[in-house]
């Protein structure tokens, strides 16, 4: 059984250009999470979905930033205009159901140059 | 807002000797993990306990929450230089709300 999918693994973007990281769950999770780890920071919480739903976005910057899970295919995290603040980990992880744990994937490394 | 403390946040000791650290908080949290991160990587599930004062055993790790489910220990037994790692203890679910609140971290080097 496949763990937690993230692609790519590193990116490179310039300032103002977009990025676009996907996750793909473990196989039977329908739940899917996204998390950012900052240089130096721990790791913080930024958006839950279920298929077709956002659930809970409360960890998301307002602007620039939005993610989906769409019915079929994997989640996918975009960060538009991205500035060199956005230069960290991001991480997915996945849950076959609510309260159960959680499964991270390898992380997206980003760099905005 | 819930916090986690982890500490020490850095620990370097020799192998075969026993360690422990600690992760605190002022917050209930109906379930607590503790994730190991190595470089590069993302955390790796170690265990879940949910019950105040359960204690589950992993080889020679052994964790225990506590009675009022605001803290936890995670004790390393004969350390080896493959426990190196990040440390994570890690809040949550937590009454319906899913996601996960991080400590600060554990940055654990077994020396040879």
């Amino acid at each position: 059984n496949a763990g937690v999918m993230q692609n790519p693994r590193h990116l490179v973007r310039r300032r103002g250009q977009e990025a676009r990281l996907r996750c793909s769950p473990m196989k039977g999770h329908s739940h899917v999470y996204w998390y950012r780890q900052l240089p130096e920071e721990g790791l913080k919480f930024m958006v839950y979905l279920q298929k077709e739903n956002i659930i809970d976005e409360s960890g998301m910057p307002k602007e620039r930033f939005s993610a989906e899970f769409p019915k079929e295919g994997p989640s996918i995290l975009r960060i538009q205009q991205v500035v060199r603040g956005d230069s960290a980990a991001y991480f997915c992880a996945s849950s076959p159901r609510l309260g159960t744990e959680q499964y991270f994937g390898p992380g997206t490394r980003l760099t905005v140059t | 807002t819930q916090l986690l403390e982890q500490s020490p946040q850095f620990l370097s000791i020799q192998e075969g000797e026993n360690l422990t650290v600690y992760c605190n908080s002022s917050s209930v949290f109906s379930s607590l993990q503790w994730y190991r991160q190595e470089p590069g990587e993302g955390p790796v599930l170690l265990v879940t306990v949910v019950t105040g004062g359960e204690v589950k055993k992993l080889k020679r790790l052994t964790f225990q929450f506590g009675d009022a489910r605001k803290d936890s220990s995670l004790h390393i037994t004969a350390a080896q230089p493959g426990d190196t790692g990040l440390y994570l203890c890690a809040g949550g679910p937590n009454f319906g709300n899913e996601k996960l609140t991080f400590g600060t971290g554990t940055r654990l080097t077994i020396i040879p």
